[in-house]
């Protein structure tokens, strides 16, 4: 299997641009996972879903951040408008059904708003 | 909710040394608990993880960890580090029959010459 993909991998934008990362999860994982990871606040669980349904957004910071996964094979996590502080690496995960699961993780995006 | 804290932001040693990384948990229910690595540029792999039965779990290149439940603790352990060994390290958990991984800040361990 490939694994997570992510793209892009590095986004340089400036402030006030809208900025889409996308992921494609494995194949027939039931769970989709967005985090961003800063120095300051460490690794952060922005969102999840299950089965294509968000489950918990409580980690989303802002209205600016959404997140959607329209089907199984495909998820976006888009930010408008961006802002210095949202420089950071977004990190896509999946995993399969039932709890204590290994989560994978893609390789990251690499954002920086200037 | 569940939380983790790893106490150590870094680990410096040298090579062939032994090294423990601490991790800590707070939750009111049964936990699944995991240890990833992230190698610089790169995403988190798993290194281990414990869900039931032998309290000491073996991982992938010679790191095992020790799940204690009345210290609510799972430090991770490695008898002799590689130069290789450098990265960051992350404990994270899980509450059981939930799916969010909630994750330490990490420890960068440092190995040298």
């Amino acid at each position: 299997d490939a694994g997570v993909i992510q793209s892009p991998r590095h986004e340089v934008t400036e402030m006030g641009q809208e900025v889409t990362l996308r992921c494609k999860p494995i194949s027939g994982h039931d769970y989709l996972f967005w985090y961003r990871q800063t120095m300051m606040r460490g690794l952060e669980l922005l969102i999840y879903f299950n089965n294509n349904v968000p489950i918990d957004d409580s980690g989303m910071p802002e209205d600016r951040f959404s997140a959607k996964m329209p089907n199984a094979s495909f998820s976006t996590l888009k930010i408008q408008p961006s802002e210095p502080r949202d420089s950071a690496v977004y990190f896509c995960a999946s995993k399969p059904l039932s709890s204590g699961n290994t989560i994978y993780f893609g390789e990251g995006s690499w954002l920086t708003v200037v | 909710a569940q939380s983790v804290t790893q106490l150590d932001s870094q680990v410096p040693v040298f090579e062939e040394a032994p090294v423990e990384l601490r991790c800590n948990y707070s939750s009111s229910v049964s936990v699944y608990l995991f240890w990833y690595v992230q190698y610089p540029n790169q995403g988190l792999q798993l290194l281990l993880k414990y869900l039931s039965g032998s309290t000491l779990v073996k991982g992938i290149n010679g790191f095992e960890a020790e799940f204690n439940k009345s210290q609510t603790s799972f430090h991770l352990r490695k008898p002799s580090v590689h130069i290789s060994d450098t990265a960051e390290y992350f404990c994270a958990v899980e509450n059981t029959g939930f799916q969010k991984l909630v994750f330490g800040t990490g420890t960068r361990l440092l190995v040298s010459p």
